[in-house]
């Protein structure tokens, strides 16, 4: 089945760039999503569709996607940003089935 | 607004069953797929099953397959997950998602707040 490979841990001060990778095989070819989930809370898309975000979700957040590797960017990072998050992506050739990477833990210095 | 509210889980035997539903509304619910994701303690989020808008279409994660059933009633705005033979490893929060689908690709835009599902003996 297909494989998201996420780093465990990024971290970054107020107000500084952080970048959270999610590696998979051509990922670039295919839709990928996003969410941020906080101990105790239901997950959040923040985006979807590689860069789209949807309502509500600030400007900081962008997505981009290229060859085995998608990226969530997050821009003048913020105390309330310190969370998990997750890219997603559907894998449809076999069955149909969803597939989230590992996670990535956000801390905010 | 869009609201997902869940009911059921708790603590249950190895082996046992257990059902847990989904209370949509704020959407035409019988216009959407809906998925069921899990996280066990201290692990990443596992998507665990969905269901198309009519029902006519289900699948489920291999680590699932045969002992768990996703069902719909849309008269109720209803969807369920029944959990048969559970095992250790199913312990986890059980959150259950509207689905929104972008070319052959599904993905999550509105969660349930969750429902612990604890297997133990």
């Amino acid at each position: 089945s297909y494989v998201l490979t996420q780093p465990p841990s990024v971290s970054g001060a107020p107000g500084q760039t952080v970048r959270i990778t999610c590696g998979g095989n051509n990922i670039g070819g295919q839709p990928v999503h996003w969410y941020q989930k906080k101990p105790g809370q239901a997950p959040v898309l923040v985006v979807y569709d590689v860069f789209a975000r949807p309502s509500g979700i600030p400007e900081r957040f962008s997505g981009s996607s290229s060859g085995n590797t998608a990226t969530l960017t997050i821009s003048r990072v913020e105390d309330g940003d310190e969370a998990d998050y997750f890219c997603q992506v559907w894998e449809s050739s076999r069955n149909h089935q969803g597939v989230f990477g590992g996670g990535t833990k956000l801390s905010v210095l | 607004q869009v609201q997902l509210v869940q009911s059921g889980g708790g603590v249950v035997q190895p082996g046992r069953s257990l059902r847990l539903s989904c209370a949509a509304s704020g959407f035409t619910f019988s216009g959407y797929a809906m998925h069921w994701v899990r996280q066990a303690p201290g692990k990443g989020l596992e998507w665990v099953a969905f269901i198309s808008y009519d029902g006519g279409d289900k699948d489920y994660a291999d680590s699932v397959k045969g002992r768990f059933t996703i069902s719909r009633d849309n008269s109720k705005n209803k969807i369920y997950l029944q959990m048969n033979s559970l095992r250790l490893e199913d312990t986890a929060v059980y959150f259950c998602a509207k689905g929104l689908r972008y070319s052959d690709s599904f993905y999550f835009d509105h969660w349930g707040q969750g429902t612990l599902v604890s297997v133990s003996s």
